[in-house]
């Protein structure tokens, strides 16, 4: 148990169907991110939120919507996805960096959402 | 840009044998150096990291020490067990916003 939630553990979405993935932490962290990890692929950044704002988009399709309301909360809303957007959507948290030596690096993360686009 | 390159696995070892696997790296700045573990069905964790050259990050049995002169950080341990089959993943930042570069994983398998 790392403090950080992920639900639904796994889906299956058709090409025309909205869905969303949630991520939940009570870590008291800041920072919350979603990863994307494929197989045979290094693990892919998609977005950061630092104090409930968006910090990095890593030119995600806009198929994938973010959404942070709060800090302890991380939506990715999922819309007319492909096949090829099947993967291990992780969800992470964190303290922002404290400085360039600080306390960085390490993430928390879920268990993941496992997404099959049929 | 920051890259990091790891050895392509599976790495399948016997119980007790001795484990390596290697870890490259490249980046624009002075990087924190870090291995996460993904056990089957979860997500990853922190197994252990280093800030500055010549630093030794240990945990579990694990070490890695930062090589700043060849730019590795390889990751050991003496003897591994079943239950350290996992796939490892080799990360570097190089700034305060925790903003990680992931290698593409080594799936480590142990046998009885």
């Amino acid at each position: 148990e790392t403090g950080v939630t992920q639900t639904p553990r796994h889906l299956v979405m058709g090409m025309t169907n909205k869905k969303s993935l949630k991520c939940e932490q009570h870590l008291g962290h800041n920072a919350m991110y979603w990863y994307k990890q494929s197989a045979k692929k290094p693990l892919e950044l998609m977005f950061v939120y630092n104090f409930k704002e968006q910090t990095e988009n890593n030119s995600v399709p806009s198929r994938f919507s973010p959404e942070c309301p709060n800090s302890s909360h991380l939506f990715l809303h999922l819309h007319t996805l492909q096949p090829e957007d099947s993967a291990l959507y992780l969800c992470a948290s964190s303290h922002p960096g404290l400085g360039p030596r600080g306390d960085t690096g390490e993430l928390f993360f879920g268990e993941g959402s496992r997404l099959t686009v049929l | 840009g920051n890259s990091v390159t790891q050895m392509e696995g599976p790495v399948t070892l016997s119980e007790e044998a001795f484990l390596t696997i290697n870890c490259t790296y490249t980046a624009t700045g002075y990087p924190s150096l870090f291995w996460y573990v993904q056990y089957p069905g979860e997500g990853l964790q922190l197994l252990l990291k280093a800030t500055k050259a010549d630093d030794k990050g240990s945990n579990k049995g694990f070490e890695a020490t930062y090589r700043k002169e060849t730019t590795s950080f390889h990751l050991e341990k003496g003897s591994v067990q079943v239950s350290d089959s996992a796939v490892y993943f080799c990360a570097l930042t190089t700034n305060a916003g925790n903003m990680l570069t992931f290698g593409g994983g080594t799936r480590l398998m142990v046998k009885p």
